[in-house]
């Protein structure tokens, strides 16, 4: 049973750009959540994906999206990234009504 | 709507003692409740989690949580304390409806003292 693989593990980009992070789910897994970390903070969530739709969104601009494709991997895309979008940012994966979510080790993502 | 909140920012215990990390939590369906770990620079481990049947509920690592849903309160013990446990401890709540999103805290971090 393969877990979450995420990647890059970390990322440094420049106020102003765009960023795409990926996402392996855990083998048989059919949905992915993305979570930022702040340094300090709990995760927060961002948005959820199902059957390659957008299934749930927390609040963050629309400048974050998402992509979830046919195996079940996923991509983050932060546009116009700000100096407050640096942080952890955590993939994870479960079974849709099971609420068995396995967490990848994330991306540290610095913007400078 | 949900929340979370963890009483203590920081905690800290001796080798071999009790371990008791405090959740409150705040939901208008049903809960379903998680512990999770954080080593540094590692992402979330689970450590236990209530969905329904018993409110005791036993993780990993000798772990155990109870929920109480008088007190709305979902505490984590340990009875014995390992040098290994030292970590982000982070409690989180999510409800049947809707997405299935986990509400976390601001976290606990646990230091063992020798």
């Amino acid at each position: 049973e393969t877990g979450v693989t995420q990647s890059p593990t970390h990322l440094i980009k420049t106020r102003g750009q765009q960023v795409t992070l990926r996402c392996s789910s855990q083998s048989g897994h059919n949905t992915v959540s993305w979570y930022q970390q702040a340094l300090g903070q709990g995760p927060q969530f961002i948005f959820q994906y199902y059957r390659e739709e957008e299934n749930g969104r927390g609040n963050f601009p629309p400048r974050f999206s998402g992509l979830q494709f046919p195996n079940y991997s996923s991509e983050l895309n932060v546009n116009a990234l700000e100096l407050d979008d640096s942080a952890l940012y955590l993939c994870a994966s479960s079974l849709i009504a099971n609420y068995g979510y396995t967490f990848g080790s994330g991306t540290r993502l610095t913007v400078v | 709507a949900q929340s979370v909140t963890q009483l203590g920012s920081h905690v800290s215990v001796s080798e071999g003692a009790l371990v008791l990390l405090r959740c409150n939590y705040s939901s208008s369906v049903p809960p379903y409740l998680f512990w999770y770990v954080q080593y540094p620079n590692q992402g979330l481990q689970l450590l236990l989690k209530y969905t329904t049947g018993a409110t005791l509920v036993k993780g990993i690592n000798g772990f155990e949580a109870e929920f109480k849903k008088s007190e709305t309160s979902f505490h984590l013990t340990k009875p014995s304390a390992h040098m290994s446990d030292a970590a982000e401890y982070f409690c989180a709540v999510t409800g049947i409806q809707g997405a299935q999103k986990l509400v976390f805290g601001q976290g606990t971090r646990l230091t063992i003292n020798p």
